[in-house]
C-alpha cells in the first residue's frame, strides 16, 4: 500500500518564476493538505482539498493555489516566487472525516535564488 | 491564532535515558498529536490522544492529554539511537486536517 508520494523531491527557482508541486495521497484518503516548512520551524498549514475544491486556507497569499484531481490527487502552485518561498514543502492526506491524524509525503524541498 | 509552545528548542540525552517533553497551549484543543520528523522526511504520527486525562502507549512512547486540555506530555523510555529527530505536537485549529504545530524539539541521543 503506497503512502504519500510527492514530486520533484528536490527542485531550483529563481524569483519570479512559477513552480508545480504534485502529490498523491494515500490509498483510501480522499482529502489533501498541503503545508509549508521553513528550517527549524514546523510545519503551516497552506489549505486544504476535498471533492477538488479548496476547502480551508491558512494565512498564504494568493500567490499560493492549489488544485485536486477526480481521482485525489492535488498539485500546489506558487506564482511570482519570492526567496522567502523556499521551504519544505509537504502534502499530507487523510479521509475527510478523520479526526487530524495526517499522514505526511516526503516533502518538495523548493530553493528560490 | 493559536499557538503551541514547545521547549526547549534542543535535547541531549544517553542511550537508555528516559526523556519528557512537554507542549503547552494558550488555547484549548481537543485532539493532541504527537509526530516525529527524521532528516529529509515527512513528519510521521506517533501518538494521538482524543479525551482530556488520556494516557496512551506506543511501544517505548507514552503521551498524556492534560486535563485541562491546554498541554500535552511525551515520554519516551530507555532511549535508543533511531530517536533522534525532531519531535512536534499537534493540534487541529478548524478543519480536521488544519494542524497547527508547535516548534518542535530537536532530540540527540548520545551512545
Amino acid at each position: 500500500d503506497a503512502g504519500v508520494t510527492q514530486s520533484p523531491t528536490h527542485l531550483i527557482k529563481t524569483r519570479g518564476q512559477q513552480v508545480t508541486l504534485r502529490c498523491s495521497p494515500k490509498s483510501g484518503h480522499d482529502t489533501v493538505s498541503w503545508y509549508q516548512q521553513a528550517l527549524g520551524q514546523g510545519p503551516q498549514f497552506i489549505f486544504q482539498y476535498y471533492e477538488e475544491e479548496e476547502r480551508q486556507r491558512g494565512n498564504f497569499p494568493d500567490r499560493f493555489s492549489g488544485h485536486q484531481f477526480p481521482n485525489y490527487s492535488s498539485e500546489l502552485n506558487v506564482n511570482a516566487l519570492l526567496l522567502g518561498d523556499s521551504a519544505l514543502y509537504l502534502c499530507a492526506s487523510s479521509p475527510f472525516s478523520g479526526y487530524g491524524e495526517l499522514f505526511f509525503g516526503e516533502g518538495s524541498r523548493l530553493t528560490v535564488l | 491564532g493559536q499557538q503551541l509552545n514547545q521547549s526547549p528548542q534542543s535535547m541531549f540525552i544517553q542511550e537508555g535515558e528516559d526523556v519528557s517533553m512537554n507542549c503547552t497551549s494558550s488555547s484549548i484543543f481537543n485532539t493532541w498529536l504527537w509526530y516525529k520528523q527524521d532528516p529529509g522526511e515527512g513528519p510521521v504520527l506517533l501518538i494521538a490522544l482524543y479525551k482530556a486525562g488520556e494516557l496512551t502507549s506506543n511501544g517505548r512512547l507514552t503521551a498524556q492529554f492534560g486535563i485541562t486540555r491546554k498541554d500535552s506530555f511525551l515520554n519516551i523510555s530507555a532511549s535508543i539511537p533511531s530517536d533522534v529527530g525532531i519531535y512536534f505536537c499537534a493540534g487541529p485549529t478548524g478543519a480536521n486536517s488544519k494542524l497547527t504545530f508547535g516548534k518542535g524539539i530537536t532530540l540527540s541521543v548520545r551512545p
